[in-house]
């Protein structure tokens, strides 16, 4: 079955404390992004690559890291977590980065940093 | 991405066909037309995309009118599990230069009604 995943689903964590978000995805697409949704807002895209050791940032990334060593993973990683990064988080992928491909979306991380 | 405007929420009855609209009056020749849908605690899912012509696949419809400055996405029959917040987004043709997100708005809240 084709899909994004992404763990952990859920995590409470304190400020400061460096966490990884990991992203996966089996179905060989070159592109994958990183949002964060909060209400009132919308998502945004935090990061994005456009293949394995392509990355650039979105328009939300500060604060955030992400590296593409393999073509299926894409973590996210929160060198040192604040209260204002608590959000739901979505890793998405595409074929490619073009406007005609579908994006497919992770089920969601959902951070709460104290 | 182009600005997209949608109503904020919407009303239908069980079973039966569900128009929602979507203005888009900046768009670009290149710009597809996107809708994805998040049901609740879930992520994004897309539903269809298309440029000029109208797009018809297994979940909906979609209508672009001959100027492109709007669309609606037509769910011919709907049931309790189509609610949910509906995105329309115009843009995602990677520019070569920078973010590629897709642009999701606040979205049309759909809700049926049994």
């Amino acid at each position: 079955e084709a899909q994004v995943t992404q763990n952990p689903r859920y995590l409470i964590t304190v400020t400061g404390k460096k966490l990884t978000v990991t992203c996966s995805q089996n179905m060989n697409h070159e592109y994958m992004s990183w949002y964060r949704q909060d209400p009132g807002l919308g998502l945004r895209q935090i990061y994005y690559s456009m293949n394995v050791e392509v990355t650039d940032k979105g328009d939300v990334p500060e604060g955030y890291k992400v590296s593409r060593k393999e073509k299926r993973n894409f973590p996210l990683i929160l060198e040192s977590p604040s209260p204002n990064q608590t959000s739901l988080y979505f890793c998405a992928s595409s074929q490619t980065p073009t406007g005609s491909y579908e994006q497919y979306f992770g089920p969601g991380t959902r951070l709460t940093v104290t | 991405d182009a600005k997209t405007t949608q109503p904020n929420s919407m009303e239908s009855n069980e079973e039966e066909p569900v128009h929602l609209p979507c203005n888009h009056s900046t768009i670009s020749g290149t710009d597809y037309i996107h809708w994805y849908r998040q049901l609740p605690s879930q992520g994004p899912e897309y539903v269809i995309h298309g440029l000029t012509s109208n797009v018809n696949n297994r979940m909906a419809s979609l209508a672009i009118a001959e100027d492109r400055k709007s669309s609606t996405l037509i769910l011919h029959r709907a049931t309790l599990r189509d609610a949910a917040v509906y995105y329309c987004i115009a843009g995602g043709m990677y520019s070569g230069g920078g973010a590629d997100g897709l642009t999701f708005g606040k979205g049309t809240h759909l809700i049926i009604q049994p």
